[in-house]
């Protein structure tokens, strides 16, 4: 079945270093979503990457979209304490309707 | 705020009861989507209705029942709880399939 697998399941960082979490697909993807969710919050959508290749970012985050259109990666640069929280890749296959979330990364910032 | 309205917050009973979680989607949203988060299991998608029909079903025990009325809520019925149906509950919508996804804060069950 459909699977999207995410690494690494946590990652510690000190401030200011680089943070970078891997989504992998089963299968090929029409496009992929990206969320964070805060301890205790709800997941808040971040970016969609619909193009082979794509890459998109906002401010210290990098989202890139593989060319087979099966992995994905978001990349944090300099981590701020702001940064702390879960970060899942929600994929949706070339058919059917519904996303497949990764099992997310847990990111700890240490000040 | 996500524009997206869930009720209860918090919600305690016993094995073996029924319970409905409500949710109130996003003004002119059409898509309303289910999931489950719970430690063990992460987000787990259930289930997603358009315009008051069932589009895509995820991993929705038979225990599990949702709908969407014609004012586009919608209602997820956990009937025979068991004690690993212990979860956050988060309903989420969307203007259609493939846009943004907003969620609500959820609803925290615990079977007793």
């Amino acid at each position: 079945g459909q699977q999207v697998m995410q690494i690494p399941q946590y990652q510690h960082v000190q401030e200011g270093e680089d943070f970078t979490t891997y989504c992998n697909s089963s299968t090929t993807l029409s496009n992929i979503q990206w969320y964070k969710q805060r301890p205790g919050g709800h997941p808040v959508f971040l970016i969609q990457l619909v193009k082979s290749g794509e890459v998109k970012k906002q401010k210290r985050l990098t989202f890139q979209f593989g060319e087979a259109k099966k992995n994905s990666s978001l990349h944090i640069t300099a981590t701020q304490t702001t940064d702390v929280g879960t970060y899942f890749c929600a994929g949706q296959p070339n058919t059917g309707n519904q996303f497949y979330f990764g099992t997310g990364t847990s990111l700890t910032v240490i000040p | 705020d996500s524009g997206v309205t869930q009720t209860p917050k918090h919600l305690i009973t016993a094995t073996g009861q029924r319970v409905t979680l409500r949710c109130s989607p996003r003004s002119g949203d059409l898509s309303v989507y289910w999931y489950q988060q719970s430690l063990d299991q992460g987000l787990q998608f259930l289930i997603q209705y358009y315009n008051g029909e069932e589009r895509a079903k995820g991993n929705i025990l038979e225990r599990f029942s949702a709908q969407q009325f014609p004012d586009l809520h919608s209602e997820l019925n956990l009937s025979s709880l068991e004690l690993g149906d212990s979860a956050l509950y988060f309903c989420a919508s969307s203007v259609d399939q493939g846009y943004t996804i907003y969620f609500g804060e959820g609803s925290w069950l615990t079977v007793v």
